[in-house]
């Protein structure tokens, strides 16, 4: 699996849109980039998936670029509940496992 | 619908003896998966499952870890016996495959503390 660089942290104003950014520049063509968080003392949560179209659903959209080496978790409205760590991650399609890096910590401060 | 649950959500052992840990997973989902998060350390994989059979298990650290699905349902995890390293929050993930690519919904965990 490819492997994705994230930046260690950020801080986002409550209401403010919060954009994580990831790089995936070994990323093949038949690899999905996924994104999960983890709040505190909970498991992972899954939030978006996407192949080389953006995506949108009630959590977040998902930017990826045209040649697919980053990709961009955007969450329009942040609100306190989403401070956590955000993963991104690249994996084929198939329901393989999940390489976990270390994330981004994401803070929302009001 | 149900999510996954794991159980118990908390386990205090002692060195030496043993655990078993146990996952359902959302119902219908054929792939079914262990993690861990010990202290200070990133997830990591352990073993899935598709139904009942075991389609990777590289992330096993000993063969003092033993995943059971029996029937496809539930999963069971067994540490026998427990070391002190084997304290950490173990979850528990299930999927169902799709050709565009599925998430996998995940536990609560389980945390696991031997002393």
């Amino acid at each position: 699996d490819a492997k994705t660089t994230q930046p260690t942290s950020m801080d986002c104003a409550e209401g403010r849109a919060a954009n994580l950014p990831c790089n995936h520049s070994t990323i093949s063509g038949n690899e999905y980039v996924y994104w999960y968080r983890q709040i505190h003392s909970q498991g992972p949560q899954y939030i978006i998936h996407g192949l080389k179209n953006n995506e949108t659903n009630e959590m977040a959209s998902l930017i990826i670029t045209e040649d697919r080496k980053s990709s961009t978790l955007i969450l329009p409205h942040a609100t306190l509940r989403d401070t956590a760590v955000y993963y991104c991650i690249v994996k084929g399609f198939r329901a393989d496992k999940l390489i976990f890096g270390t994330g981004t910590r994401l803070q929302v401060f009001p | 619908e149900a999510g996954v649950t794991q159980f118990p959500s908390h386990s205090v052992i002692e060195k030496g003896q043993t655990v078993t840990l146990r996952c359902d997973p959302i119902s219908g989902h054929d792939n079914l998966y262990w993690y861990r998060r010990v202290m200070g350390k990133e997830i990591k994989f352990l073993l899935h499952f598709v139904k009942e059979s075991k389609q990777d298990e590289s992330g096993m650290p000993n063969n003092r870890f033993l995943a059971e699905r029996t029937g496809g349902t539930y999963s069971t995890l067994k540490v026998q016996p427990a070391e002190l390293e084997d304290s950490g929050v173990y979850f528990c993930a299930s999927s169902q495959w799709g050709p565009e690519g599925s998430g996998a919904f995940f536990g609560q965990g389980t945390r696991l503390t031997v002393v």
